[in-house]
């Protein structure tokens, strides 16, 4: 088997503030993902990557930068953090298509 | 567009209950579906998926059919337990961008001892 690893596990910022989440599979897959969850809104998709190098915009990527400079790391970054984004954000990978995705365990972002 | 609707926000049994979560999609053709379960503290993870339209699938007593007439897929279990107490979500491959997949917002299932 394999395992996802996001970090951090917590993520405190200030307003404004440039901040990176990292991520790590070691499935060996291709493609990954960056999910926001908002209760009561589920999964917002926010970059994928199908392959290293490649970044697809999802429906929530204003306000994101994504990077895939590794096949096994895909990193997040939120731009200028604001207080309305305090989320929990989710990573995960897949071999692709209809295949199963397999999150990570999340990293929780606080705006002060 | 595409979209995954679950209009429960949260369910409340007992153990031994019925479950029945809501779920209807909408898509042009027909798309994978699957259920995915989050536990507090993890990522959800992968609970069944179905590929072929009016097919069953099922898992840990969890059971959805893929009912192409109604565009729904409905999760049920006859007889919950307290370990299933978790976030349920609906989602959908999207038919084209095959790399996708559209969420529902999810149910919270709190099952009483």
């Amino acid at each position: 088997g394999g395992i996802i690893t996001q970090t951090p596990k917590f993520l405190i910022g200030q307003e404004g503030q440039k901040l990176t989440l990292k991520c790590q599979q070691n499935f060996n897959h291709d493609t990954m993902y960056w999910y926001r969850q908002d209760s009561g809104k589920g999964l917002r998709l926010i970059y994928y990557s199908i392959t290293e190098n490649d970044l697809q915009k999802g429906d929530l990527s204003e306000g994101y930068d994504a990077s895939r400079e590794k096949k096994s790391s895909f990193s997040l970054t939120v731009t200028s953090a604001q207080k309305n984004e305090m989320a929990v954000f989710l990573c995960a990978s897949t071999t692709g298509g209809a295949h199963e995705q397999y999150f990570g365990p999340g990293t929780r972002l606080t705006v002060l | 567009g595409d979209s995954v609707i679950q209009m429960q926000g949260q369910v409340t049994l007992s153990e031994n209950d019925f479950l029945f979560i809501n779920c209807t999609y909408s898509t042009t053709g027909y798309p994978t579906l699957f259920w995915y379960v989050q536990y507090s503290g993890e990522g959800p993870q992968l609970l069944l998926q179905v590929t072929t339209a009016n097919n069953k699938g099922s898992s840990r007593g969890f059971e959805a059919t893929y009912d192409k007439g109604t565009t729904s897929f409905h999760l049920q279990k006859t007889s919950v337990q307290e370990i299933d107490s978790a976030v349920y979500y609906c989602a959908m491959r999207h038919t084209e961008g095959a790399d996708r997949l559209t969420f529902g917002k999810g149910t919270q299932l709190i099952i009483q001892p």
